[in-house]
């Protein structure tokens, strides 16, 4: 299994451009979510999923668009980037919520001039 | 609201030593915790959790921690820590309705 996977690794935007982050779970995880990590401030929920065709906002929605038509993928969009959506951002799954370990993947750094 | 604090932003530890995080939660009933390490450039990886049943649990890589319902805590413990443990750590609680919260993290280093 390849776990879980997020492509670009790095990307550089400009303030208004739009981009997609990939995610994509081999898992056959239901559960999905997208944080974002920041200094000093751990990681924070943007938005989650807990099954195709169902999603839901978290801690800082703003700015970020989600969908989940498959089981295997919940791709991060970005709408008109920001210098304040400079961060790291991670996708995890989970086969549900609460008790279940959930499963990271390595990551996109993300920097918006 | 749930949340979870990490009091200690950076500790270092002499290689050889023991070593404790702190985590303590908020929240009213006893919420599922659990605590992943991040290596430099990496994405989180589960240590150990707790839910239930014995408060004392054991993890990968030496680590156990304590589940103290008194003192709303749930620190890391391991008796020896090497070189390669130096990471970030991160506390997590979760209420069961779906949303996982974390703590802000803290950064071990380890001295030779």
């Amino acid at each position: 299994n390849a776990g879980v996977t997020q492509t670009p690794k790095f990307q550089v935007l400009k303030t208004g451009q739009s981009m997609t982050l990939q995610c994509a779970q081999d898992m056959n995880h239901e559960y999905m979510s997208w944080y974002r990590q920041d200094p000093g401030m751990g990681l924070r929920l943007i938005h989650y999923s807990v099954g195709a065709g169902i999603t839901d906002q978290g801690e800082v929605p703003n700015g970020y668009n989600v969908s989940r038509s498959t089981t295997e993928d919940f791709p991060l969009r970005l709408l008109s980037a920001a210098p304040s959506q400079t961060s790291v951002y991670f996708c995890a799954s989970s086969y549900n919520q609460g008790r279940d370990t959930q499963y990271f993947g390595p990551g996109t750094r993300l920097t918006v001039l | 609201a749930q949340s979870v604090t990490q009091p200690d932003i950076h500790i270092t530890v002499s290689e050889g030593a023991s070593l404790e995080l702190r985590c303590n939660y908020s929240y009213g009933a006893t919420p599922y915790l659990f605590w992943y390490v991040q290596s430099p450039g990496q994405g989180l990886q589960l240590l150990l959790k707790y839910f239930s049943g014995d408060t004392l649990v054991q993890g990968i890589k030496g680590f156990e921690a304590e589940f103290k319902r008194s003192q709303s805590s749930f620190n890391l413990r391991k008796p020896s820590v090497h070189w390669s443990d130096a990471a970030e750590y991160f506390c997590a609680s979760n209420t069961g309705f779906q949303k996982l919260v974390f703590g802000t993290g803290t950064r071990l280093l380890v001295s030779p």
